[in-house]
């Protein structure tokens, strides 16, 4: 029973445009949610978080967008850059232990 | 700053050999470290935890094990490989066990 998913596998946007990426989780008990971004055989790089009091957290271009109701959380990426091209993973957390969905493949083409 | 370090980068053993992967963490005391995998166009899955020296915790059943002899240290070991075993391995570690910081990761190959 996989209880982070993000059903989307890959995602194509053009650059200076919004890049929406979603994210679904079973557990109600998650209290931290997290996005990491990955380029090829390297390390996930945290990018950012929320808590579970909080429904928005913005840094930069990035913000993650909590619905605790719907069980679903979402970064936004605005405006798109080439350089964003990466896998992003989100992850949820509870009692100090992450579970991470299986990636979602952004291409952001020039 | 807080930095960590993992290796070897890349290895490729054979099936039925031992593995050995090390893990140290500078810049902290006392921090929770982890071992994930990442299997071929899949997610990072939790293979080991640890709090402390000593404490491991394993998420996952298999043929691997976890130590942590040292506060900073983190090894991951087996002592016959798996085909199944390949993978990008990754070590990990946290303050407040909600953010997690990664390693350069280990690319591992059982031929």
């Amino acid at each position: 029973d996989q209880q982070v998913k993000q059903n989307s596998p890959s995602l194509s946007v053009q650059e200076g445009r919004i890049s929406i990426l979603n994210c679904d989780y079973t557990n109600s008990m998650f209290d931290y949610f997290l996005w990491y971004k990955k380029y090829p055989a390297e390390g996930p790089t945290f990018l950012i978080s929320i808590s579970s009091i909080k429904d928005k957290n913005e840094d930069g271009r990035f913000t993650v967008f909590l619905n605790k109701s719907a069980k679903h959380l979402s970064l936004h990426i605005v405006p798109s850059q080439p350089g964003d091209s990466a896998v992003y993973f989100c992850a949820a957390s509870l009692a100090g232990k992450s579970t991470f969905g299986d990636g979602t493949t952004l291409t952001v083409k020039p | 700053s807080q930095t960590i370090h993992q290796w070897p980068a890349t290895l490729v053993q054979p099936v039925g050999s031992p593995l050995s992967l090390e893990c140290t963490v500078e810049g902290t005391s006392n921090p929770n470290l982890y071992w994930y995998r990442q299997a071929a166009g899949r997610g990072l899955q939790l293979l080991f935890y640890s709090v402390g020296i000593g404490q491991i915790s394993s998420e996952v059943p298999q043929n691997l094990s976890a130590s942590r002899p040292q506060d900073r240290q983190f090894i991951l070991s087996s002592k016959k490989l798996l085909l199944s075993d390949s993978g990008f391995y990754l070590c990990a570690w946290s303050v407040n066990g909600n953010t997690i910081y990664f390693g350069e990761g280990s690319w591992l190959t059982v031929v």
